[in-house]
Formats: C-alpha cells, sequence, structure tokens
C-alpha cells in the first residue's frame, strides 16, 4: 500500500482565482492520478502524471485549465485555474502499484 | 472505453444482516481488474477488495466477498454480518490491466448504503 497526503484539505476560493493542490506520495510511484468528485457524484478522472513527461488528460479536461506538475517520483501538483463555481468538487490524487490503486484524502474545493 | 454501472443508489439492511450490492460492466479489455471502494463521510477513499479478471476464484476479504461472473460482466459486494461502521458510499471500479500502469480507474455512480441500529 501508500500513505498519501494532500495540502490543503479544503479551502473556500474566490472566483477567477488558482488553487495548487499538493500531493504526497511515502514512497516512489511512477504513475500519480488526479480525480475530480463533483458534490454527490462518482469520482472522474482528470489526468495521468508521469514523472518526467507531460501530462496525458482525458477528454473534457485540458491543460490551461488544470495544469498539473510532476517534478519527482514522490510528488505533484494540480492546479485550478481561473476557477467558477463549477469547479466546486473535492479533488483526488492517487497511485498505483502493480495490482491496486490507492487514493489521498481529497481536498475539498468551494468556489464563491 | 469501459462503462461501470451500479444500478441501486441506495439501500439499507439492518445491523448483522446481509447485503449485495450489484455492479457490471462493460469493456473489450479481456485482462483487467475490479474493485470495490468504501467512501465514509470523512471521503477517503478505501480499497475494500479486488477481484483480477483472469482468476475465477472470487476474491474475499473477511466479511467482504465478490460474486463475479466474467461473462455476464458482473461483480456483485456481499457484505456479511453488516455493522454500523459499514454505512458509505459503495463505489464498483474498473481498471485495465497495462504493463505501463498507466491506466486510471473508471468508477460506478456509487451506492449508498446504511446499516440500520
Amino acid at each position: 500500500s501508500a500513505v498519501i497526503s494532500q495540502k490543503p484539505s479544503r479551502d473556500i476560493c474566490q472566483r477567477g482565482t488558482s488553487l495548487t493542490i499538493q500531493c504526497q506520495v511515502d514512497s516512489q510511484v511512477t504513475m500519480m492520478f488526479w480525480y475530480r468528485q463533483q458534490p454527490g457524484q462518482s469520482l472522474t478522472l482528470i489526468a495521468t502524471a508521469n514523472q518526467g513527461s507531460e501530462a496525458t488528460y482525458e477528454s473534457g479536461f485540458v491543460i490551461d485549465k488544470f495544469p498539473i506538475s510532476r517534478p519527482n517520483l514522490t510528488f505533484s501538483t494540480l492546479t485550478v485555474s481561473n476557477m467558477s463555481p463549477e469547479d466546486s468538487s473535492i479533488y483526488l490524487c492517487s497511485v498505483r502499484t502493480e495490482y491496486e490503486q490507492y487514493f489521498g484524502p481529497g481536498t475539498r474545493l468551494t468556489v464563491t | 472505453a469501459q462503462t461501470v454501472t451500479q444500478s441501486q443508489p441506495e439501500m439499507s439492511v439492518q445491523e448483522a444482516e446481509t447485503v449485495t450490492l450489484s455492479c457490471t460492466y462493460d469493456t473489450s479489455e479481456n485482462n483487467y481488474y475490479l474493485f470495490w471502494y468504501k467512501q465514509p463521510p470523512s471521503r477517503q477513499m478505501i480499497l475494500v477488495i479486488r477481484q483480477e479478471a483472469y482468476k475465477q476464484q472470487n476474491a474475499t476479504e473477511n466479511r467482504f466477498s465478490v460474486n463475479f461472473q466474467k461473462a455476464a460482466k458482473s461483480f456483485s459486494l456481499k457484505i456479511s454480518d453488516s455493522q454500523l461502521g459499514d454505512t458509505a458510499m459503495y463505489f464498483c471500479a474498473f481498471m485495465p490491466f497495462s504493463g505501463g500502469g498507466a491506466d486510471g480507474l473508471t468508477f460506478g455512480k456509487g451506492t449508498h448504503l446504511i446499516i440500520q441500529p
């Protein structure tokens, strides 16, 4: 398994601003993933972050809106840019071992 | 692309009863993993159980077991002797087998399970 931490745990932001979410893992991993969970909904994959290369985005998500950094094998950031109330969600990072995926505790974002 | 369907938005049972949550999926992949995750109000996603598609034997973890029917693309979760702490959202999820490990999870919409005292 893996122990994953995220910062901040929650935040309230004004529309038009940006927020950067940090994800730290206690071991080196190749792939890190970012998911969004809108209120009362399931999880949707935003992008996959591989160390040393550009993130791969899922349909409906673009780099200008959700830039991702992956500077090393234990850390990644997701930025939510030019926020609107529709961006209010829980954002979760996860890592994949050979057989499973483990999740961080999530960041609850509210945009006013 | 794959899809995961959970047709029970909410279920409620009495403590100590057995409950079964349903999940069906659609994929053209032959090798993949299936999971059940639990999300309590704390919102932490907790891995409950994993099933490899190439294994015919159903996975079991203490009070949790699955009924995996590959031909029918069905993957149900059975919780025996249910406890109040089992109250949570339960998500069924699909992950392709990939040597590069680059594939994320596809989730169902979830089932809200309520265990009544």
